[in-house]
């Protein structure tokens, strides 16, 4: 069955540092999304992504924020200069064309900034 | 915005038993999706079950089933014959028009053998 996958699955940075996480979605997938939460805390959603631009975003997707589809396959978040705020589970999503279909996750990256 | 409750942060049911998980949400639109996910100690998000809300008909997968009732807005989870491996925390979710996730703060389950 297909699935999303995401890299890192730990990554441990200084705070100040940019990461970017990765995040292949399933192939035939349209739609993306990225997801945060945070230790004891619900899943919070960042951003939406269709047809190569942002479709959505919440106000936790500051400046600080980035997304991408570099090539066909890889969805990437970045976050330009990390905080002590930002340690959380990133959850990667897609579904199909119809709003009908269901997202699936990938399996998170645990981002520890230090 | 929509907002999703679950009113019991932790629940346990012995091995074989069944347990129902609750879950409120508030939402004016007439369109949306229901969904209940298990995030298990690896923490990945596993969809379990979905309801359309235009559906009268309460969905089944397996050993899980719902409870919809949409005047009241209220959509719980029954896991019949629980088992070790139902350990997890439950997250319920509501998709609308937005087109985005609305988490619950979810309930940890645990199953006594």
């Amino acid at each position: 069955e297909p699935e999303v996958t995401q890299t890192p699955s730990h990554q441990v940075t200084q705070m100040g540092q940019e990461v970017i996480l990765r995040c292949v979605p399933i192939s035939n997938h349209l739609y993306f999304y990225w997801y945060r939460q945070i230790l004891g805390q619900k899943v919070e959603f960042l951003v939406s992504f269709y047809n190569n631009e942002i479709s959505e975003k919440s106000e936790i997707f500051d400046d600080q924020f980035s997304v991408e589809r570099p090539d066909g396959s890889n969805f990437t978040l970045k976050i330009r200069s990390t905080k002590l705020e930002d340690s959380a589970m990133y959850f990667c999503a897609s579904r199909g064309d119809t709003p009908t279909d269901t997202q699936y996750f990938g399996p998170g990256t645990r981002l520890t900034v230090l | 915005a929509q907002t999703v409750t679950q009113s019991q942060p932790e629940m346990s049911v012995q091995e074989a038993e069944t347990v129902t998980l609750s879950c409120t949400y508030d939402t004016s639109e007439s369109d949306y999706y229901l969904f209940w996910y298990k995030q298990p100690p690896s923490r990945q998000m596993i969809l379990v079950i979905r309801q359309e809300a235009y559906k009268q008909q309460n969905a089944t997968e397996n050993r899980f089933s719902v409870n919809f009732q949409k005047a009241a807005k209220s959509f719980s989870l029954k896991i019949s014959d629980s088992q070790l491996g139902d350990a997890a925390m439950y997250f319920c979710a509501y998709l609308g028009v937005g087109n985005q996730f609305y988490f619950g703060t979810g309930t940890s389950l645990t199953v006594i053998p």
